[in-house]
């Protein structure tokens, strides 16, 4: 069945780099697109970025300039990292995806806490 | 970017009672899909395309819409729909989500 598990630090200093992991199982990430959502506490959820299934990114362009997203396909994993890391980047990460033929996110990840602070 | 404007904020349903949640875009978009998400949780995909239930979802739940307005209607409240509930559009660049419902039991 199709599953999607972030990973990461949990804790991240100011400043920082945050470094994320999705690890999806159940389809290949050749097939489908993978994104980054985040919530920040108590609040609704942003889009973050993408990898399409050919490859190529996407990025909300208020992040772009601090973030990369990529993928190692023989693992079956996505990463982020965005730097300069601020307390408003304290959110919870999912991962999700989308088809080639549909716009919509079918399958989420549990999500990954991320706190910002020093 | 396409801003969604769901309404009301929070809202309270006694159980049997039928329930409409609103998503407004500020333009028109062509599909629209809803998400429920309970405290701790991940989003669910709920309806998506506008009309369609994803897997599993009971059928007294509906969706209805077209152009820049939308809605998600429960036919008769049960305890387990108490959840917020957010709007989502892919018409456009970016991907946008409303600031949801949180939908509760009287």
């Amino acid at each position: 069945q199709v599953q999607l598990k972030e990973s990461g630090p949990g804790l991240v200093q100011p400043s920082q780099t945050l470094s994320l992991t999705c690890t999806v199982s159940g389809f290949s990430l050749t097939s489908n697109s993978v994104h980054w959502v985040r919530q920040p506490p108590g609040k609704g959820l942003e889009w973050v970025g993408a990898i399409w299934s050919g490859g190529s990114t996407d990025y909300n362009s208020a992040l772009k300039s601090r973030l990369s997203i990529s993928r190692d396909t023989s693992k079956s994993q996505v990463f982020l990292k965005m730097n300069s890391l601020q307390t408003e980047d304290t959110a919870i990460y999912f991962c999700t995806r989308t088809g080639s033929l549909y716009w919509y996110f079918d399958f989420w990840g549990p999500g990954t806490m991320v706190t910002v602070s020093s | 970017e396409i801003v969604l404007t769901q309404s009301p904020t929070t809202m309270a349903a006694s159980p049997g009672e039928k329930v409409t949640l609103t998503c407004r875009a500020s333009s028109s978009v062509s599909y629209m899909h809803w998400y429920q998400q309970k405290s701790g949780a991940s989003p669910k995909l709920w309806i998506y395309d506008t009309s369609n239930r994803a897997s599993g979802v009971p059928n007294r739940f509906s969706g209805s819409g077209s152009g820049t307005s939308y809605s998600l209607t429960i036919s008769s409240m049960e305890t387990e729909d108490a959840a917020t509930y957010y709007c989502q559009q892919w018409s456009s660049n970016p991907p946008t989500f409303g600031s949801g419902t949180k939908l509760e039991i009287k």
